[in-house]
């Protein structure tokens, strides 16, 4: 049982729009950071959001992110075939240099 | 900027491993490392991390015990070793190089990942 929560997978047609939350307590989302990371099939995560809304370079701005309180959501617009993945949030706990993963979410362009 | 590890290892139930991460083009200081396990199927699991400026190491609750991470700085190289081998062990074994930043860290680049299967 991950301390993140998210929900284990969503779908969407190609060209729509997906969120993806991932729900905490203020132990972690609450006080800290957000990132996002994608896991494409057979591949190593590679990060996607970092300090909750911003996307490093090479990142499309079709992919976005949000937190509010102790909760915290990853939109991708323009779905694409090749966005299908398991996407990951996760905070690190500045005060206890200390990460968590959520469960991950199964993202599926039909 | 990259980390490279190891290759695949089959283990015997009760041995040791241990999985190397080769960093390159970047100064090996520069991040943190940290290890992050997924078993077959199942989502990523941070494992800890060790700082690559003192050798420091901080395991997650859960890996204290079986689990050692080290370093090797004249070869830009970070390791995990984990001793008794079970078969919940096998897993891929990521390292995650720890960018942080005004009050935030991340992972920043990963390497490829190296699988341990434990079995008789």
């Amino acid at each position: 049982q991950s301390v993140l929560t998210q929900p284990p997978s969503v779908s969407a047609a190609p060209g729509q729009k997906v969120t993806i939350s991932c729900s905490g307590d203020s132990s972690n989302i609450g006080n800290n950071y957000v990132c996002w990371y994608q896991q494409l099939p057979g591949a190593a995560p590679k990060i996607l959001i970092y300090e909750n809304d911003k996307r490093p370079s090479g990142i499309p701005d079709r992919f976005s992110g949000s937190k509010s309180g102790t909760s915290a959501t990853l939109g991708i617009t323009g779905l694409q075939t090749g966005d299908e993945a398991d996407y990951y949030c996760g905070t690190w706990d500045i005060g206890l240099s200390t990460g968590v993963f959520g469960g991950g979410t199964r993202l599926t362009v039909l | 900027v990259q980390l490279v590890q190891s290759g695949s290892e089959l283990k015997n139930p009760g041995a040791s491993v241990k999985v190397s991460c080769e960093a390159s083009g970047y100064t090996f200081t520069t991040y943190a490392l940290s290890w992050v396990r997924q078993a077959p199927g199942q989502g990523l699991e941070w494992m800890g991390w060790i700082n690559t400026r003192t050798g420091n190491p901080t395991i997650a609750q859960g890996f204290a015990g079986r689990f050692v991470f080290s370093l090797d700085t004249s070869v830009s190289t970070a390791y995990v070793q984990i001793s008794s081998l079970k078969a919940e062990d096998t897993a891929v074994y990521y390292c995650a190089a720890l960018f942080c930043s005004s009050g935030s860290c991340w992972f920043d680049f990963w390497g490829q990942g190296t699988m341990v299967t434990v079995s008789s």
